[in-house]
């Protein structure tokens, strides 16, 4: 069965620094996501994307957060400058067009910033 | 914007009862409500989901029940067994589950043998 996949699995990075999540969704999914989990909490929407674009973002997402298809298969996350408080589980999650409502998460990227 | 509140927080059950988890909505535009169970270090995983055009959904010893007047949806397990011990998580959805997922705060389900 196909599934998302997400790399690294562990990222551990500065305050201030730069990190790029990176997501393959399932192959013929055209809605992409990222949520973040903060450790013992709920599951938080960030942003949606479709058609090469964000449809709907929350506001966790400001303007340190960007998100990219670079190519046909990969959706990174951006955080240009990490803060103590981004640290959290972010899921990529990605679903099909009229095919079925379910959302595939991925594995997840545990994010630790010091 | 959506909110979902979810009740208990954590759940314990013998082994073989049955365990019910409730959650409300506040967007009367919601029309998506899945269910997530997610263990420990693992990405959550659909379990059930219903739409709003439906009232009832049961899957084996899972069913699902939506009350759209009252903006409550409710999930069933019945003869619970150690491995459905995990954190479950209900969500509401626009657009049958093509728009962002509007998660619950999580019940810790344990199953004692």
């Amino acid at each position: 069965e196909p599934e998302v996949t997400q790399t690294p699995s562990h990222q551990v990075t500065q305050m201030g620094q730069e990190v790029i999540l990176r997501c393959v969704p399932i192959s013929n999914h055209l809605y992409f996501y990222w949520y973040r989990q903060i450790l013992g909490q709920k599951v938080e929407f960030l942003v949606s994307f479709y058609n090469n674009e964000i449809s709907e973002k929350s506001e966790i997402f400001d303007d340190q957060f960007s998100v990219e298809r670079p190519d046909g298969s990969n959706f990174t996350l951006k955080i240009r400058s990490t803060k103590l408080e981004d640290s959290a589980m972010y899921f990529c999650a990605s679903s099909a067009l009229v095919i079925s409502d379910e959302q595939f998460f991925g594995p997840g990227t545990r994010l630790t910033v010091l | 914007g959506e909110n979902v509140e979810q009740h208990p927080s954590t759940l314990s059950v013998q082994e073989g009862d049955s365990a019910v988890i409730k959650c409300t909505y506040s967007d009367s535009a919601s029309n998506y409500f899945p269910w997530y169970k997610q263990e420990l270090g693992k990405r959550p995983q659909l379990i059930i989901d219903i739409r709003s055009n439906v009232g009832e959904k049961k899957d084996q010893r899972i069913a699902v029940t939506l009350n759209k007047t009252a903006k409550h949806f409710s999930l069933h397990i019945t003869e619970t067994q150690p491995e459905d011990s995990a954190v479950y998580f209900c969500a509401a959805s626009n657009n049958f589950g093509n728009e962002k997922l509007t998660f619950g705060t999580g019940t810790r389900l344990t199953i004692i043998p």
